[in-house]
């Protein structure tokens, strides 16, 4: 099992819809989690990090942490053609100083 | 405020070559971690430093090595190169204090190994 799993995708969602990402890892442990965008040819961009359960808003972003499930998640609202690239999913563990990444979901926001 | 830095900014090497790679953090950040990320995956951890000492290590061999300055500057270099070696590299540098905390990325090195 991969310490951090994402669906590849790629998602394709219409412009003003919510975008529903989802992100599962395996360290129980685990206390923080971040979710980077990332464009072609670019370098991971911080959108959001979360370390409680529940929901955290920022804009059009929410991310949602349930512990219990090993499971966050991130919302897009109003989805716009920038917001088309690839989002990582990055969890720290609780057993050494590292952040693992998740592969990556692909989003493409249509017209 | 000048964002983490990175140089060269591309890099072509041959088989066998060594390589290093520089990185100067966001001013006032003391942990520096580097990353491989080859195309269509997600970055992979290879080093943390926090305050000049090795925090963490990831699964890479040991052609890999790094180091930190005392200006928190960082430089990862890679001997013995391999055509697999080719991939982004990335420095992220994170607030102080704590090791694990949010981390924010450079440019990258686009590393391509012929």
């Amino acid at each position: 099992q991969k310490e951090v799993e994402q669906n590849s995708g790629p998602l394709s969602v219409p412009e003003g819809a919510i975008a529903s990402l989802n992100c599962t890892y395996s360290d129980r442990g685990s206390q923080s989690f971040f979710w980077y965008r990332q464009y072609s040819g670019k370098s991971p961009e911080l959108i959001m990090s979360i370390y409680s359960n529940g929901d955290k808003e920022d804009g059009r972003f929410t991310a949602q942490l349930n512990k219990a499930s090993q499971y966050v998640s991130l919302l897009i609202r109003d989805s716009q053609p920038s917001d088309s690239a690839t989002y990582l999913c990055a969890v720290s563990l609780s057993s050494a100083s590292k952040i693992i990444f998740g592969s990556g979901t692909r989003l493409s926001i249509r017209p | 405020d000048a964002g983490v830095t990175q140089s060269p900014t591309h890099l072509i090497k041959t088989r066998g070559q060594q390589v290093t790679l520089r990185c100067s953090p966001i001013s006032g950040h003391k942990s520096v971690s580097w990353y491989q990320q080859v195309l269509g995956q997600g970055p992979q951890f290879i080093f943390q430093y926090y305050e000049k000492e090795e925090r963490g290590r990831g699964n890479f061999p040991d052609r890999f090595s790094a180091r930190q300055f005392p200006n928190y500057s960082s430089e990862l270099n890679v001997n013995a190169l391999l055509l697999g070696d080719s991939a982004l590299y990335l420095c992220a540098s994170s607030s102080p204090g704590v090791s694990t905390d949010t981390q924010y990325f450079g440019p990258g090195t686009r590393l391509t190994v012929l």
